[in-house]
């Protein structure tokens, strides 16, 4: 699978939109961008994934480059309870679909 | 989106014994989970895949006969720690999806299960 890139760490104040970059531009064809997060002591929360159309549901928006190299993750209205670690994972969706995490970004909502 | 469970949400235990820890997926058949394991202000590090009815397919460097998986059905998966030590102390969290017509769908993660050896 691809690798991904993101910012180690990123601060947004509540009620602002929180755009999160992700990198990856050795992203195959057939692979899918998929977005976790993980607040504190829990486990990872899917969040949304696209392959190369932008995405919207109730969570957030994914907005991916024509070129498929990059992505963001648009949290648009942040709260408190967004602080939490973001991970931009691309993936095949065909035989194991494995996920493979990297360091993610921090990002930490202050009031 | 689908619920995964785990149990128990945390465990101490002796070290030289053996520890269980359960997967559920409540509301779909999962086909497919996962076990992956975190330790502190480090990312996940995935530990083996299993197949329901097969054997698990396990990561380079993870043992087999110290982390033994059981994916009996299509809505339980175990994990079982073997003879745990200090070292095993760690964030354990599963999670499941459903392989449809070779597609393997979107995964979701339990809660994850705190272990702690002494």
């Amino acid at each position: 699978d691809a690798k991904t890139t993101q910012p180690t760490s990123m601060d947004c104040a509540e009620g602002r939109a929180a755009n999160l970059p992700c990198n990856h531009s050795t992203i195959s064809g057939n692979e899918y961008v998929y977005w976790y997060r993980q607040i504190h002591s829990q486990g990872p929360q899917y969040i949304i994934h696209g392959l190369k159309n932008n995405e919207t549901n109730e969570m957030a928006s994914l907005i991916i480059t024509e070129d498929r190299k990059s992505s963001t993750l648009i949290l648009p209205h942040a709260t408190l309870r967004d602080t939490a670690v973001y991970y931009c994972i691309v993936r095949v969706e065909y035989r194991w679909g494995k996920l493979q995490f990297g360091a993610g970004t921090q990002v930490v909502v202050t009031p | 989106g689908a619920v995964v469970s785990q149990h128990p949400s945390w465990v101490i235990c002796k070290s030289g014994t053996s520890v269980k820890i359960e997967c559920r997926s409540l509301d779909f058949q999962a086909t497919t989970m996962f076990w992956y394991r975190q330790f502190p202000k480090q990312s996940l590090m995935l530990m083996a895949t299993s197949n329901e009815g097969s054997k698990a397919t396990y990561e380079q460097g993870v043992e087999k006969d110290k982390f033994l998986i059981n994916h009996a059905s299509l809505t339980l998966s175990t994990l079982t720690v073997t003879s745990a030590h200090p070292e095993d102390s760690s964030f354990y969290i599963c999670s499941a999806s459903n392989l449809l017509a070779g597609v393997q769908e979107t995964q979701y993660f339990g809660p994850g299960t705190r272990l702690l050896v002494l």
